[in-house]
């Protein structure tokens, strides 16, 4: 059964440096998200991405954070300078279409900023 | 703008009876409602969902929903759980209008099925 793959499962980093997440989602999907849960708190939306552009970002994903589609098959989250607030699991979804349709999640990226 | 609110932190069970996880949206357009279940050191996968039609809506693992406009609840339900139901529900929704998808998630609810 098809899967979103994320790397590495565990990151620990020091404060200001730069972390990139990665993902690879399913293959025919279009659409593709980061989401992050801080402990104890919601998963909250950081971004949308759509034919390899941002379609909608939250008030989180500021100038520190980007997204990118290197090669078409995998999806990247960049932080470029960690903070501790940082300290987070980080989950990749695609899916074939918006809204209606099921996110397939990957099983997230546990970001631990020291 | 939507929020979603899951009333309960933790629910703990004994396996066989019953269990209810509340969830209450607030929105001013129309949304599509989802569950999503998430095992310990897994992702987050779907149980069931809510475009439109019939209120009732069964999922997986013997889950099922009602969504109540007037009440703007979509409460999950399973008459029996097991050991293997143990872990976080998150309750969701997507506004309709939305281009991107973008999920809303609750706060996460905690169940516990103890033998």
């Amino acid at each position: 059964e098809p899967e979103v793959t994320q790397t590495p499962s565990h990151q620990v980093t020091q404060m200001g440096q730069e972390v990139i997440l990665r993902c690879v989602p399913i293959s025919n999907h279009l659409y593709f998200y980061w989401y992050r849960q801080i402990l104890g708190q919601k998963v909250e939306f950081l971004v949308s991405f759509y034919n390899n552009e941002i379609s909608e970002k939250s008030e989180i994903f500021d100038d520190q954070f980007s997204v990118e589609r290197p090669d078409g098959s995998n999806f990247t989250l960049k932080i470029r300078s960690t903070k501790l607030e940082d300290s987070a699991m980080y989950f990749c979804a695609s899916s074939p279409q918006p809204r209606g349709t099921e996110a397939f999640f990957g099983q997230g990226t546990r970001l631990t900023v020291v | 703008a939507q929020s979603v609110t899951q009333l309960d932190s933790q629910v703990p069970v004994f396996e066989e009876a019953p269990v209810e996880l509340r969830c209450n949206y607030s929105s001013s357009v129309s949304v599509y409602l989802f569950w999503y279940v998430q095992y310990p050191n897994q992702g987050l996968q779907l149980l069931l969902k809510y475009l439109s039609g019939s209120t009732l809506v069964k999922g997986i693992n013997g889950f099922e929903a009602e969504f109540n406009k007037s009440q703007t609840s979509f409460h999950l339900r399973k008459p029996s759980v097991h050991i293997s139901d143990t872990a976080e529900y998150f309750c969701a929704v997507v506004p309709i209008y939305n281009q991107g998808g973008k999920l809303i998630f609750g706060q996460g609810t905690e169940l516990s099925v103890k033998p």
